[in-house]
């Protein structure tokens, strides 16, 4: 199974700053057909997780553009400008490449 | 807008069976691959099982966890996905979120059905 690991597991950030979410996994997500299968959810407190980001670097529907997906094969960035405190939660990052799909542990986000 | 609305969850002993139901709205259903992801009280997710669409021949593929005991169908004349859970263990217990792709693969989710399993 393909293992993804995500750090720092937990991160405190002031509002108007930003932060960066790092997740690596154990096996290229490259698909041959040059699709970088990494995704990228959020968990607010109490509610279901919500996509972020697709393949990559693919902002989803209705995701504000202060978030961006960054990385290679193997080694992945989420990266939030300008904090805000909507942006409180737990993130996930999860590969879709094969079965079994597999997500990181989290990172929980918190307002300084 | 695309809604996922799952149902029967519930409290049920060791090695009893469960099924729980997701009703899919607001996008072109029968076009979707629908997944199950779980998460145990306090932990991260976990998927449990897809089923992809007609013309993929309704493929489904399960985490090892689950195999053998839970099976994951679908109707789409009623735009419904369901997950059969037999011989359930406690370490079943877990919020069940049903997913679509309605565009991208787990890009819709349900609000969760919860499952307990316990003596």
């Amino acid at each position: 199974d393909i293992v993804m690991t995500q750090a720092p597991l937990s991160v405190s950030v002031t509002p108007g700053e930003s932060a960066s979410i790092s997740c690596r996994s154990s096996k290229s997500l490259l698909h041959s057909n040059g699709i970088t299968y990494v995704y990228w959810y959020l968990q607010k407190p109490g509610k279901s997780p919500q996509l972020l980001i697709y393949r990559m670097s693919n902002l989803a529907s209705g995701v504000p553009d202060r978030f961006s997906g960054s990385g290679s094969e193997t080694d992945f960035t989420l990266k939030i400008s300008r904090v805000e405190a909507e942006d409180v939660g737990i993130y996930y990052c999860g590969q879709l490449l094969e079965n079994p799909y597999t997500f990181g542990a989290g990172t929980k986000l918190e307002l300084k | 807008a695309v809604q996922l609305v799952e149902s029967g969850g519930g409290l049920v002993q060791p090695k009893e069976s469960l099924k729980i139901s997701c009703a899919a709205s607001g996008f072109t259903f029968s076009n979707a691959a629908m997944y199950w992801v779980r998460q145990a009280p306090g932990k991260g997710l976990e998927w449990v099982a897809r089923i992809r669409t007609k013309p993929n021949n309704y493929a489904t593929y399960y985490a090892d966890s689950v195999k053998g005991r839970f099976t994951i169908s679908r109707d789409d004349s009623k735009s419904m996905v369901y997950l059969q859970m037999d011989n359930l263990k406690t370490e079943d217990t877990a919020m069940y979120y049903c997913t679509a792709a309605a565009n991208t693969p787990m890009d819709a989710w349900g609000q969760g059905a919860s499952v307990t399993v316990s003596s």
